[in-house]
């Protein structure tokens, strides 16, 4: 069984600090990872995608990613109570014949004014 | 109107109830999702459309039929479901079915079985 999992929180942390939020998976055969914020009440949303080992920055948002350990993280600097969400880890990993995203339950982010 | 589009954005129904969910999605992409997303649980996918040929039925029980007529419209028909088919159900879009690109979610229904 493909398995991501992710710490499920809640994460609290002050506004303008830097929030990490880590995610490990299981196939070592994942070659892409993509991380989604969920507001309350509303629908995933894709933030941040990453394909290579190392970082890769979009604004205040960093993805890392390590193969060789199995994880993936998401920095959020500058912190801002806007950032306030569930933040979800997906990898694409093979099931029989077909390729699917396996989900992690997510991460619960507060960020405090 | 653009992006995926879901209605009911709630449904309330009663477990000898028939009721259909509609998803529209206006970004020309290939593929189409359905989910189930409950509390303390990863989202779960129930079934994948690709150039409306079904690909993926991860296991769904029959209570739930999926319908693709064409690649920008998918529905789910329920009937005689169970309490604990309650759940936020989301629909999705990509440009093709190989999981290497971006979903887009639609606002999901709100189900509740009674």
């Amino acid at each position: 069984q493909k398995e991501v999992e992710q710490n499920s929180g809640p994460l609290s942390v002050p506004e303008g600090a830097i929030a990490s939020l880590n995610c490990t998976y299981s196939d070592r055969g994942s070659q892409s990872f993509f991380w989604y914020r969920q507001y309350s009440g509303k629908s995933p949303e894709l933030i941040m995608f990453i394909y290579s080992n190392g970082d890769k920055e979009d604004g205040r948002f960093t993805a890392q990613l390590n193969k060789a350990s199995q994880y993936v993280s998401l920095l959020i600097r500058d912190s801002q109570p806007s950032d306030s969400a569930t933040y979800l880890c997906a990898v694409p990993s093979y099931a029989g014949n077909n390729r699917k995203l396996i989900w992690g339950l997510g991460t619960s982010l507060a960020v405090n004014p | 109107e653009t992006g995926v589009t879901q209605t009911p954005r709630h449904l309330v129904m009663g477990m000898t109830n028939k009721k259909s969910l509609k998803c529209e999605q206006h970004l020309g992409h290939n593929a189409m999702y359905w989910y189930k997303q409950s509390a303390k649980k990863p989202l779960e996918l129930m079934f994948v459309y690709s150039l409306e040929e079904r690909v993926e039925n991860n296991s769904v029980p029959s209570r739930f039929s999926p319908e693709c007529p064409n690649s920008s419209h998918l529905f789910l028909h329920l009937h005689t479901l169970q309490p604990e088919d309650s759940a936020l159900y989301l629909c999705a879009s990509s440009q093709d079915g190989q999981m290497n690109t971006e979903a887009f979610f639609g606002q999901g229904t709100r189900l509740t079985v009674v």
